[in-house]
């Protein structure tokens, strides 16, 4: 059964805790992107990587970490640092279809985790 | 500051009724537009991708884009209070990624 899955559900963070965020994808997609979604905003990307080994900052990486070891995971850390970590993550995975001239990339997600400060 | 923009509704739509939802970007060099939709506590859903100038047709959804006007929007016939949703709308440019907008919540009274 193919597709993107994201563990766990509900995440729940104490001060100063850092904690794990996974997203697993058996799509065989390159590229791999963590976007956070708070209410009434739009989707706000985190992190994305293009390659395994290789990732990029997004527009709001300031208190994440992420890692590419893998083609399939790219496991999101949101570290003590960030200060407002309540929000619904979601990680998504494409598919790169043409030539530059062309390119077409389309976006899938996984089904989210809900983070809560307790 | 690439910027795509939706008004974020409620647009509230009978039964049966064709839904039009909104979209305007700011990056000329955009090339790709996609619809997601996204129910209440769940993750946005692929429901159309355009690429060229005109409309593309699926079943019930119409997607129509307009690279002068900087215009992208969605056509829903025959809606349904399932279609109940927020419809985000995103693009990007060759290897960029891809903007959002915020969403514009769609509401199908029986």
């Amino acid at each position: 059964d193919g597709g993107i899955t994201q563990s766990p559900k509900y995440l729940f963070r104490k001060e100063g805790q850092n904690v794990t965020l996974s997203c697993e994808q058996n799509l065989n997609h390159d590229a791999m992107y963590w976007y956070r979604q708070d209410p009434g905003q739009g989707l706000r990307l985190i992190y994305y990587s293009q390659i395994v080994n290789d990732f990029q900052k997004g527009d709001i990486a300031e208190g994440y970490s992420v890692s590419r070891e893998k083609k399939e995971s790219f496991p999101l850390t949101v570290t003590s640092a960030q200060k407002n970590p309540t929000a619904f993550y979601l990680c998504a995975s494409s598919i790169v279809q043409g030539a530059r001239s062309s390119y077409q990339e389309t976006q899938y997600f996984g089904p989210g985790t809900r983070l809560l400060v307790l | 500051q690439k910027e795509v923009e939706q008004n974020s509704g409620p647009l509230s739509v009978p039964e049966g009724a064709i839904a039009s939802l909104n979209c305007t970007y700011s990056d000329r060099g955009s090339q790709s537009f996609f619809w997601y939709r996204q129910y209440s506590g769940k993750s946005p859903e692929l429901i159309m991708s355009i690429y060229s100038n005109g409309d593309k047709e699926d079943g019930r959804f119409t997607a129509q884009l307009n690279k002068a006007s900087q215009y992208v929007s969605l056509l829903i016939r025959d809606s349904q209070p399932s279609d109940s949703a927020t419809y985000l709308c995103a693009g990007n440019s060759g290897y960029s990624t891809l903007t959002f907008g915020k969403g514009t919540m769609l509401l199908v009274s029986p």
